[in-house]
């Protein structure tokens, strides 16, 4: 069956440093990947997109990338901040169907 | 734009109680989803419309389930009867032209407890 997961539940990180968050893919190919966060309490917020035939994709100290071999996403946040604590999670689209992995919960400690 | 506006915020309700959750998708949008969030089960899409038509009603769970699109800037979610298992937070969403590489925009999500 088709599957997107994100493989760690929570990841705690020193400010400055660069959160890399990842989201897995099995038994499809989706078109896209996107990247949400969501705050407690609040609904999810989109912050990037990147299509199949890209390898990655920047938007201020976000990257994210994707890797069609090892179908793998990674999502990137450097130097990160305290207010970049959040759950973040990963979507992917394909064929009329767009599944969420479960999140990751990042804690950006000072 | 004021964004995805969702009510009730909270409710808590008896089971067996009739629960309806209203969603006043962005202005000028052609697709409204509404999804079911819980730890066990995470983000689930449960329908979506387009133009005011239900297009894929397949994640709803059950007959007890049932949404209403009367037009272009509003939504209903019916749950009835309620049951304990229907607690968790339910999320309108809105695009300009749908899942496929654009934008959902959330609505802050309405939280639902069945006791």
């Amino acid at each position: 069956s088709q599957k997107i997961e994100q493989n760690s539940e929570a990841l705690n990180i020193q400010e400055g440093k660069t959160a890399t968050l990842t989201c897995n893919y099995t038994n499809y190919s989706p078109a896209y990947l996107q990247w949400y966060r969501q705050d407690p309490g609040r609904g999810p917020v989109f912050l990037l997109l990147i299509r199949e035939n890209e390898k990655e994709k920047r938007k201020e100290r976000l990257k994210v990338t994707f890797d069609t071999t090892l179908k793998q996403s990674l999502f990137h946040i450097t130097a990160s901040q305290p207010a970049d604590s959040a759950t973040y999670l990963c979507a992917s689209y394909n064929n009329n169907d767009m599944r969420f992995g479960a999140g990751t919960r990042l804690t950006v400690k000072p | 734009d004021a964004g995805v506006i969702q009510s009730p915020r909270h409710e808590v309700t008896e089971m067996g109680q009739e629960v309806t959750l209203r969603c006043k998708p962005i202005s000028g949008h052609d697709y409204l989803f509404w999804y079911r969030q819980t730890m066990m089960r995470g983000l689930e899409l449960l329908i979506y419309f387009n133009n005011n038509v239900p297009i894929d009603d397949s994640g709803m769970p059950e007959d007890r389930f049932s949404a209403k699109m009367p037009n272009a800037s509003f939504s209903t979610l019916k749950i009835q009867p309620s049951e304990p298992r229907d607690s968790a937070v339910y999320f309108c969403a809105s695009s300009w032209g749908g899942m496929a590489g654009n934008t959902i925009y959330f609505g802050e999500g309405s939280w639902l407890t069945v006791v």
